[in-house]
């Protein structure tokens, strides 16, 4: 099994509001991701979580806020978001293997967040 | 700064045609490179790819890394209009955990 499933599938947001995406694994991955991805462009790195710690923060701006509540599950709080933030974010997971040179560390990503700010 | 650039960025070509897309990276010590193939969400793992050269095959797909160019390639024999979909190729940095994606190219197989 190498599903990330990712929550919701579509949400459409103002700036003013509060909103989380979630995400999950049951592949005991240790690394999660989080990407955004504008149309016709690759997947941006934002945040990467190892160990349910927070190690790669991509110079994010604050009203992206990660969290990583335990190894499976992996959240995103959105607050006053711009209309430039409508993307799709997609979360990933990996083994995560820093210190191991051969280790196969591959990411698999969920479906998908399609984010629209009004 | 690390760069990871797809040619071509987009391609069109017949049922049944060989095609051949291009990635290549500047990426200081590299640990591995990824192929990913994306229809319309999630991009779905092809391939990953280490210094050790060897050729991976996967059906119709096959990918190889030249280490002296800083390159890979992504091979389709025989296309089909199911391999439609844009493909992305990433390198991860040798800290770990750190994935950069290229450009990609944008494949299209017509009937």
């Amino acid at each position: 099994d190498t599903e990330v499933t990712q929550t919701p599938k579509h949400l459409v947001m103002g700036m003013t509001n509060k909103k989380s995406l979630k995400c999950e694994q049951h592949m005991g991955h240790r690394a999660m991701y989080w990407y955004k991805q504008k149309a016709k462009k690759p997947p941006e790195l934002m945040f990467v979580y190892s160990y349910e710690k927070l190690s790669i923060n991509e110079s994010v701006p604050s009203r992206f806020s990660p969290e990583c509540p335990n190894s499976s599950l992996l959240n995103l709080h959105l607050h006053a978001l711009q209309p430039e933030d409508s993307a799709l974010y997609l979360c990933a997971s990996s083994q995560d293997a820093p210190d191991r040179a051969n280790a196969k560390n591959i990411q698999y990503f969920g479906a998908g967040t399609r984010l629209s700010v009004l | 700064e690390d760069k990871v650039v797809q040619s071509p960025l987009s391609l069109v070509v017949h049922e049944g045609d060989t095609v051949t897309l291009n990635c290549s990276y500047e990426v200081t010590n590299f640990r591995s490179l990824l192929w990913y193939k994306q229809e319309k969400k999630a991009p779905t793992f092809l391939f990953m790819l280490t210094s050790s050269g060897i050729e991976k095959k996967s059906g119709r797909l096959s990918s190889i890394l030249d280490k002296k160019e800083l390159s890979s390639i992504l091979n389709i024999t025989a296309t089909q209009t199911g391999d439609s979909a844009i493909y992305l190729c990433a390198v991860e940095r040798p800290t770990g955990n750190q994935f950069y994606f290229g450009t990609g190219t944008s494949l299209t197989v017509i009937p």
